[in-house]
């Protein structure tokens, strides 16, 4: 199976900051990789799909990147909506796995 | 407007069964591979497995954890799936969320998530 890492677990960023959550792959996943964004009782939204491409109405604040085994999710100016817990997920191969969670906490 | 309302969870003795359905709306059902996704209380997502549509046989994967024990199926004349848990344990206790699957740059991703239904495996 392929392993998903990300750091950090838990961020506490003020809100207009940039910030920067990275997930690491035990193997190389091409750019079979997304990012979702989940808030308390809710579903989880797709916001990265690629590695790098916007999901349809997501704000062009966030961004993805990276390629094979380390990518990144970027928010460019953190709003108060944007406090919630995020996971990469890769589509490589069976089983498909998720990161553990970067949970983001207002300041 | 895209829409997927699972249903059928609810409490269950270990051991016991449990079919969850996932009525969904808003898009072509049958051109889709849908999945299913589960958050154990205060843990992360972990997928459960996939059905593919009928181009690709309606064939299925599984994680490891629930194979043999759980099975997807889907209904399209319905746009329903569904997954019939069987041999429950404690630790399949979790909100399962059904979600369609997106075909983008040669792989699958998960544009929409229903809201979920709780499944608690107790004595």
């Amino acid at each position: 199976d392929i392993q998903l890492t990300q750091s950090p677990s838990f961020l506490s960023p003020s809100v207009g900051d940039r910030v920067t959550i990275t997930c690491r792959a035990s193997q190389g996943i091409n750019s079979y990789l997304a990012w979702y964004q989940q808030k308390p009782g809710k579903a989880p939204k797709l916001l990265i799909y690629a590695a790098s491409t916007l999901q349809s109405g997501v704000p062009s604040r966030f961004s993805g990147s990276g390629s094979g085994t380390e990518f990144t999710l970027t928010i460019s100016s953190l709003q108060p909506e944007d406090f919630a817990t995020y996971y990469c997920q890769q589509v490589r191969s069976y089983p498909i796995t998720f990161g553990q969670g970067t949970r983001l906490e207002i300041k | 407007e895209v829409q997927l309302v699972e249903s059928g969870g609810g409490l269950v003795q270990p051991g016991g069964s449990l079919r969850l359905s996932c009525a969904a709306s808003g898009f072509t059902f049958s051109d889709h591979y849908m999945d299913w996704v589960r958050q154990a209380p205060g843990k992360g997502l972990e997928w459960v497995g996939r059905v593919r549509n009928k181009a690709n046989g309606y064939t299925t994967e599984y994680a490891a954890s629930v194979k043999g024990r759980f099975t997807i199926s889907r209904d399209d004349s319905k746009s329903s799936l569904y997954l019939q848990m069987n041999s429950l344990k404690t630790e399949d206790t979790a909100v399962y969320y059904c979600a369609k699957s997106y075909y983008a740059t040669t792989a699958y991703f998960f544009d929409y998530w229903g809201q979920g239904t709780p499944v608690t495996v107790s004595s």
